[in-house]
């Protein structure tokens, strides 16, 4: 099974300052079809995730500008520009290349 | 708009059986493939099982491979979970989630609200 190991698992944050979460794989997300078949989830508290980010960089529908993704093979990043009070909650990487799915632990986003 | 609303979760005894149900609507539901996403209380998430669009293909994790079983009915636009020989540690919240694809998982874009399973020992 692939292994996905997010860093941090809590990231304070202040106000309007950005953000970043990392996730590592423990082998390479491209798959046969060329594809990198990496996610980012958002959960927010006491509510199912959310879809945020797909293939690496691409959002989702009406996911705000301020989520980026990026990264290649086994190192990929998350980024917020500048956090907002709506973004408190827990984030999740996600590979969907192979089977069994998997994800990171989770890293618990707050606000300082 | 997508909507996913799970059912049929609860508390059962350790050993017994559950069947969960998804009723999918505001999409094609035979054009995607469909998969069951656990969290236990206050732990992070599990991917469970996910079936084709057309029921060709189903895979399992190893934690339930073997004891549950995932159908759907096209007609009906239902996707169902049946569980067998519960345990202690299938007690979570099932999400049912859409697939991006057909037959293959480009992401995970639309999730229920999920149904809590309780399984007592």
């Amino acid at each position: 099974d692939i292994v996905m190991t997010q860093t941090p698992l809590s990231s304070p944050v202040t106000l309007g300052q950005p953000a970043s979460i990392s996730c590592r794989s423990s082998q390479s997300l491209v798959h046969s079809d060329g594809n990198t078949y990496l996610s980012w989830l958002q959960q927010r508290p006491g509510q199912p995730p959310r879809l945020l980010i797909y293939k690496i960089s691409n959002r989702f529908s009406g996911v705000p500008d301020r989520f980026s993704g990026s990264g290649a093979g086994t190192d990929f990043t998350l980024k917020i520009s500048r956090v907002e009070a709506e973004d408190v909650g827990v984030y999740y990487c996600m590979q969907v290349t192979q089977f069994p799915h998997t994800f990171g632990q989770g890293t618990k986003l707050e606000i300082k | 708009q997508v909507q996913l609303v799970e059912s049929g979760g609860g508390v059962v005894q350790a050993g017994r059986s559950l069947r969960l149900s998804c009723a999918a609507s505001g999409f094609t539901f035979s054009n995607y493939g469909v998969h069951w996403v656990r969290q236990a209380p206050g732990k992070g998430l599990e991917w469970v099982a996910v079936i084709w669009y057309d029921e060709n293909n189903k895979y399992y994790a190893d934690s339930v491979k073997g004891r549950f079983t995932v159908s759907r009915d096209n007609f009906r636009n239902t996707l169902y979970l049946q569980m067998n020989s519960l345990r202690a540690e299938d007690t979570a919240v099932y999400y049912c989630v859409r697939g991006g694809g057909r037959t293959v998982t480009y992401y995970l874009d639309y999730w229920g609200q999920g149904t809590l399973v309780t399984v007592s020992s």
